[in-house]
């Protein structure tokens, strides 16, 4: 089985501040793969990032940052410098297993950046 | 590219009528799978199917039927809804398993009433 969770169900920041969204997941396979997907009030899901489990570096894209941790099964996403755009529902998710079909998705984190 | 195009975006529909939600993409992925998005639940699989001609049941399969005739074209049917199907439905594609980045389509909201 596998499990993500994202403790956080919402998180508001004043604009420029810096904010953590934190993912926790559980799998028993050795190979997997996690992800970060964005949506905005628009509605649209937009893939941020992909990471699979033997790639344990640390990866920066501007003002976002992944931190990939196997020891606490973590892959915890940082945005630095906040902005009113990054308001968005934050959802991390699994894929596990040698040729699993299934997306395993956290129930999200809601950000809210205020002017 | 128009990438995964879901139709409609909103829809109401009466307790018991069956209807169809349209998913197509256009980037030869095999890979093609519904989910549904409720308040606090995250996504959650319906269907998914790896290839023209295969489907098989994801986490919340009941009361959905699919079919894959193309590699384009991956409807969701609605037997008989339910007010428990109001929902947001997500279809996405990917170019193979879902180990690989998945594009989604823009949504469509279907309310039971």
């Amino acid at each position: 089985a596998q499990k993500v969770t994202q403790a956080q169900t919402e998180i508001s920041v004043v604009e420029k501040e810096d904010v953590t969204l934190d993912c926790v997941y559980e799998t028993r396979d050795t190979t997997y793969y996690l992800f970060w997907y964005k949506q905005p009030p628009s509605g649209e899901l937009v893939f941020l990032i992909r990471r699979n489990s033997f790639d344990e570096q640390n990866e920066i894209s501007g003002r976002y940052s992944w931190n990939f941790q196997k020891s606490t099964s973590s892959f915890n996403f940082t945005i630095t410098a906040s902005q009113v755009v990054d308001s968005a529902v934050y959802f991390c998710a699994l894929n596990s297993g040698a040729g699993s079909y299934q997306l395993t998705f956290g129930k999200g984190t809601k950000l809210s950046v205020i002017p | 590219n128009a990438g995964v195009t879901q139709t409609p975006k909103f829809q109401v529909l009466k307790t018991g009528q069956s209807m169809t939600l349209q998913c197509a993409q256009d980037m030869n992925h095999e890979y093609m799978s519904w989910y549904r998005q409720d308040p606090g639940m995250g996504l959650r699989l319906i269907h998914y199917s790896v290839g023209a001609g295969i489907t098989d049941q994801g986490e919340v399969p009941n009361g959905y039927n699919v079919s894959r005739s193309t590699t384009e074209d991956f409807p969701l049917r609605l037997l008989s809804a339910a007010p428990s199907q109001t929902s947001v439905y997500f279809c996405a594609s990917s170019r193979t398993v879902m180990n690989t980045e998945a594009f989604f389509g823009q949504g469509t909201r279907l309310t039971v009433v």
